[in-house]
């Protein structure tokens, strides 16, 4: 059990575009669910802090008009990087938290965003 | 062998070898801690977790000890094997935080 899925794996866009991530939950209902960044050889950067039925919490420095994040359902968080640019290429992880402590999370696969 | 974490990006052993990565981590009100295997292109994958009020936990072929007066932390494989090879992270939080996660060291086992 606790299966993260996140989708697509990878995805390579133009500049200019949107890109929409999508990560499930599929066999636990996730109170909370958290985005993450990882650049080359480096360590995942949280993002933010999505709690189903409510607005995002961003961390410091991260655009919340760039990074769309709608957690619409139990077992659905959706990352959109609108407008994206060759400097938001990276790659996304996305964890979903099993439990109120929300020490329990668990990792999507990631998804590798080139955009050209 | 041994990595001091931040300071020692990467650790390279030997088959057989037992390893030990560290980890200091930075607030004193963490009480939970998680190492994480990452390998190339794929999300982190759990290994061990320890709760403050323990300062040793044993799985597998892995142990992971934490010294909350120094603020570390540190996994040790035993007999690590080239499956083994990635990069480990440590990552703590407090109760309905998000995980932070520490900078990684990479491990390289040569056979």
């Amino acid at each position: 059990g606790a299966v993260v899925s996140q989708h697509p794996s990878r995805v390579i866009c133009k500049s200019g575009t949107s890109v929409k991530i999508e990560c499930r939950s599929l066999d636990f209902q996730a109170t909370t669910m958290f985005w993450y960044r990882q650049f080359p050889k480096q360590s995942l950067m949280l993002m933010a802090t999505s709690n189903e039925g409510s607005k995002a919490t961003y961390e410091q420095g991260v655009e919340k008009d760039k990074f769309l994040i709608n957690h619409a359902s139990l077992t659905l968080s959706t990352l959109t990087v609108t407008s994206a640019h060759p400097e938001d290429s990276s790659f996304y992880i996305c964890s979903a938290a099993r439990g109120t402590s929300g020490t329990e999370a668990f990792f999507g696969q990631g998804t590798r965003l080139t955009v050209v | 062998g041994e990595s001091v974490g931040l300071h020692l990006p990467t650790l390279s052993v030997q088959e057989g070898d037992n390893s030990i990565i560290n980890c200091a981590y930075s607030n004193s009100a963490s009480d939970y801690f998680i190492w994480y295997k990452q390998e190339s292109g794929k999300g982190p994958q759990f290994i061990i977790d320890i709760r403050s009020n323990m300062d040793k936990r044993q799985g597998q072929r892995v142990t992971v000890l934490l010294n909350k007066t120094v603020k570390h932390l540190s996994l040790q494989i035993a007999a690590t094997q080239p499956g083994d090879s990635a990069v480990y992270f440590c990552a703590e939080n407090q109760a309905g935080t998000a995980l932070i996660f520490g900078k990684g060291t990479t491990l390289s086992v040569s056979s």
